[in-house]
C-alpha cells in the first residue's frame, strides 16, 4: 500500500481481556517495528522483525506481549492479560533494507485504553 | 547501549522568534544515523532529517538548520523565524548502521508557537 496501516486505530477493553493489533507496512519493506508511546512520553522500542524473524525482542515489557509477522508482510501485536498500565499508542513503523535509503515510515498508531 | 538526551520538556516562544532544540546522544558504536522526528497534534511521527555520523556539515533547509558536533555529542535543531504551524514535540533519534536497526529515541521536546 500507499503507507502503513494500523487497525484498529482506536481500541478500548477491558483488564484482563488479549488484544491484537494489526500492522501492514509498505509493500516491499523487508524491516517492521513496533514501539509504544505512554500518554506524554517519548517512542518505547518493542520489537523488530527482518522479514519475519525478530532478531530484537528486547523491548517487550513482560511475557504477555507477543509478536509475529507472516509472509513477511503483515504482523500482530498481542497482549494477554490486558493491564491499566499498558494503555498506549502502538506505533508500527516499517524500511526497506539495501538499495537506496527511503527512512523509516511510521503507522497513525493504534490508540489503546485500559479500563 | 544507545540513549538519547532531550533536556528540554518543553519551550513556549512567540511566533517569529527562533528556537534551538537540543539533543545530546551516547552510542560506543563508530557509525550510526541521526534524526530529528516531528509529531504534530494529529500523531503521525513526520521524518525531518538523518544525518550519517561521518558528515558533520551543518544542514539548512528552508527555516530548518541543524548542527551536528561529535565532540560533544550533540544533534541540535533550531527553527528560525517560528510559525504557530511548527508546534509540535519534537522527537531526536540514533541507530547504528548496518541492517534493520531499531531507532532509539529521545523523549522528545513539546514546543509550542504563541501567535
Amino acid at each position: 500500500g500507499a503507507g502503513v496501516s494500523q487497525s484498529p486505530s482506536n481500541k478500548v477493553t477491558e483488564k484482563g481481556k488479549d488484544v491484537e493489533l494489526r500492522c501492514d507496512p509498505i509493500s516491499g519493506h523487508t524491516a517492521l517495528y513496533w514501539y509504544r508511546q505512554s500518554l506524554g512520553q517519548g517512542l518505547e522500542f518493542l520489537i523488530y522483525f527482518q522479514g519475519n524473524s525478530a532478531p530484537d525482542k528486547s523491548g517487550l515489557p513482560s511475557d504477555r506481549f507477543s509478536a509475529e509477522r507472516t509472509g513477511g508482510s503483515v504482523s500482530t501485536l498481542t497482549i494477554q492479560r490486558t493491564q491499566q498500565e499498558d494503555s498506549a499508542v502502538y506505533l508500527c513503523a516499517s524500511s526497506r533494507l539495501g538499495g537506496t535509503y527511503v527512512g523509516y515510515t511510521f503507522g497513525s498508531g493504534t490508540r489503546l485504553t485500559v479500563v | 547501549a544507545q540513549k538519547v538526551t532531550q533536556a528540554q520538556t518543553e519551550i513556549s516562544v512567540v511566533e517569529k522568534e527562533d528556537v534551538t532544540l537540543d539533543c545530546v546522544y551516547e552510542t560506543r558504536d563508530t557509525t550510526y544515523y541521526l534524526f530529528w522526528y516531528k509529531q504534530p497534534p494529529s500523531g503521525e511521527l513526520v521524518f525531518l532529517i538523518r544525518r550519517n555520523s561521518f558528515d558533520e556539515q551543518n544542514e539548512i533547509s528552508g527555516r530548518y538548520s541543524w548542527n551536528f558536533q561529535k565532540s560533544t555529542s550533540s544533534f541540535n535543531f533550531t527553527i528560525t523565524a517560528s510559525q504557530v504551524v511548527d508546534s509540535a514535540v519534537y522527537f531526536c533519534a540514533l541507530n547504528r548502521q548496518g541492517g534493520a536497526q531499531k531507532l532509539v529515541f529521545g523523549q522528545g521536546t513539546r514546543l509550542t508557537i504563541n501567535p
